[in-house]
């Protein structure tokens, strides 16, 4: 069945540190994949969409990596900040259906100080 | 811009009521999704919409049902509210669905007791 798995675990990151989330994808080829950061209590906010035909894309300190060899997607964000703590997602559409949006479970990303 | 509008924003049902969360969205969007979240983990799409009079399950439909009589209007009717639904609702809307951005509501939390 079709997969999506990120890092179930938190990850911790010292300011100013390189963050990097993984989201890997099982038994089928995305056209395209979503990052979201939600907040608690708040619905998901679109960051940075990239697709199958990009191997990077980049928004201000954000940073996506596509691999369809790996079925595998990197978000990174450089110089972190403690305001950049919070879930983040992956979001590929699922199947042959481009309007399934499935998202991955996330992971909590903190920011120390 | 109202963008997504959810309600009710709180709601406490008993065992075997009925009632309907309404979403509406002012952004001409013809896709439509209902979401719920369980406290800790990840997104799972209930039910999606790629226009009006057109419905589709997602990863967890049982216990709901939708219909879309307007391009604005996508409301969720839970049938025999169970504990195991007690939830928090977000519904998004995007205006076409490969590759735009999601936008969701602020949600709807709901308890069944």
């Amino acid at each position: 069945s079709q997969k999506i798995e990120q890092n179930s675990e938190a990850l911790n990151i010292q300011e100013g540190k390189t963050a990097t989330l993984t989201c890997n994808y099982t038994n089928y080829s995305p056209a395209y994949l979503q990052w979201y950061r939600q907040d608690p209590g708040r619905g998901p906010v679109f960051l940075l969409l990239i697709r199958k035909n990009e191997k990077e894309k980049r928004k201000e300190r954000l940073k996506v990596t596509f691999d369809t060899t790996l079925k595998q997607s990197l978000f990174h964000i450089t110089a972190s900040q403690p305001a950049d703590s919070a879930t983040y997602l992956c979001a590929p559409p699922q199947g042959g259906s481009a309007s399934k949006i499935i998202f991955g479970s996330g992971t909590r990303l903190s920011i120390r100080p | 811009n109202a963008g997504v509008t959810q309600t009710p924003k709180f709601r406490i049902l008993k065992i075997g009521q009925s009632m309907t969360l309404q979403c509406a969205q002012d952004m001409n969007h013809n896709y439509m999704y209902w979401y719920r979240q369980d406290p800790g983990m990840g997104l799972k799409l209930i039910y999606y919409s790629v226009g009006a009079g057109i419905t589709d399950k997602g990863e967890v439909p049982n216990g709901y049902n939708v219909s879309r009589s307007t391009t604005e209007d996508f409301p969720l009717r839970l049938e025999l509210a169970a504990p195991s639904q007690t939830s928090v609702y977000f519904c998004a809307s995007s205006y076409q669905s490969s590759g735009n951005t999601i936008y969701f509501g602020e949600g709807s939390w709901l308890t069944v007791v």
